[in-house]
């Protein structure tokens, strides 16, 4: 059965950068079938894709976040991660990790969610 | 970017009412990418509907999708207690993928 798991810190200072992992349980990141996504819900505010990750390690980012996005893929570990940088008060959300099911030869949508993991931006 | 906008914002029901929710995209949507999700207080969104209208996996013949073009529904017949949620539209029919604002279920 599939399970994402989402960790990292909780609080981060403004203008610092935050790390995330997804761990995957159930499936095989390196299957070369799903993509893999991260999707954040800000306070009063709807749900924002953030951007997604394939395992080769190609990956596509929400242009909003004006190059402060990195992604990554670590397989052998099923995992795959997402750094924002810069960060400000407007960047406190729930983060989710996300199973993307595939299309011919571009992601769809989601088909399962991690639990989320609230991250506050605040001194 | 595709906004979407939902209607109405909240929606309060009494059980065994049939509820009708809007999703109204600001350009058409290619092949009917559309999907709508389930969002229950304190959980992860869960996949109701994609390809606007086909079921995902478990999900009861009370939900069901339609639409095309820039207008889709998704609609809840016989509502129960367990329904109460939030309920987002979502598009991946361009990039950046975007969600509606979502439509607060409320079981009266």
């Amino acid at each position: 059965q599939l399970h994402l798991q989402e960790s990292g810190p909780g609080l981060v200072q403004p203008s610092d950068t935050v790390s995330l992992t997804c761990t995957v349980s159930g499936v095989s990141i390196s299957g070369g079938i799903y993509y893999w996504s991260w999707i954040r819900h800000r306070p009063g505010k709807g749900l924002e894709w953030i951007g997604w990750i394939y395992y080769t390690g190609n990956t596509y980012y929400n242009p909003s976040f004006k190059s402060r996005l990195v992604m990554s893929v670590d397989a052998s570990k099923k995992q795959f991660s997402l750094r924002v940088h810069a960060l400000t008060a407007a960047d406190t959300a729930i983060y989710y990790c996300a199973r993307v099911m595939p299309g011919p030869g571009y992601p769809e949508f989601v088909d399962n969610w991690g639990q989320g993991r609230l991250v506050t931006v605040s001194s | 970017e595709i906004v979407l906008t939902q209607s109405p914002g909240t929606l309060s029901l009494s059980p065994g009412n049939g509820a009708t929710l809007s999703c109204r995209a600001s350009q058409s949507i290619v092949r009917n990418r559309i999907a709508w999700y389930q969002q229950k207080p304190g959980q992860s969104p869960r996949l109701l509907i994609y390809g606007a209208s086909s079921r995902a996996t478990d999900i009861p013949d009370r939900f069901s999708g339609g639409g095309s073009g820039t207008d889709f529904t998704l609609t809840i017949s016989r509502l129960e207690p367990e329904d109460l949620a939030v309920y987002y539209c979502h598009q991946y029919a361009s990039s950046p993928f975007t969600f509606g604002p979502g439509t607060k279920v409320d079981i009266q």
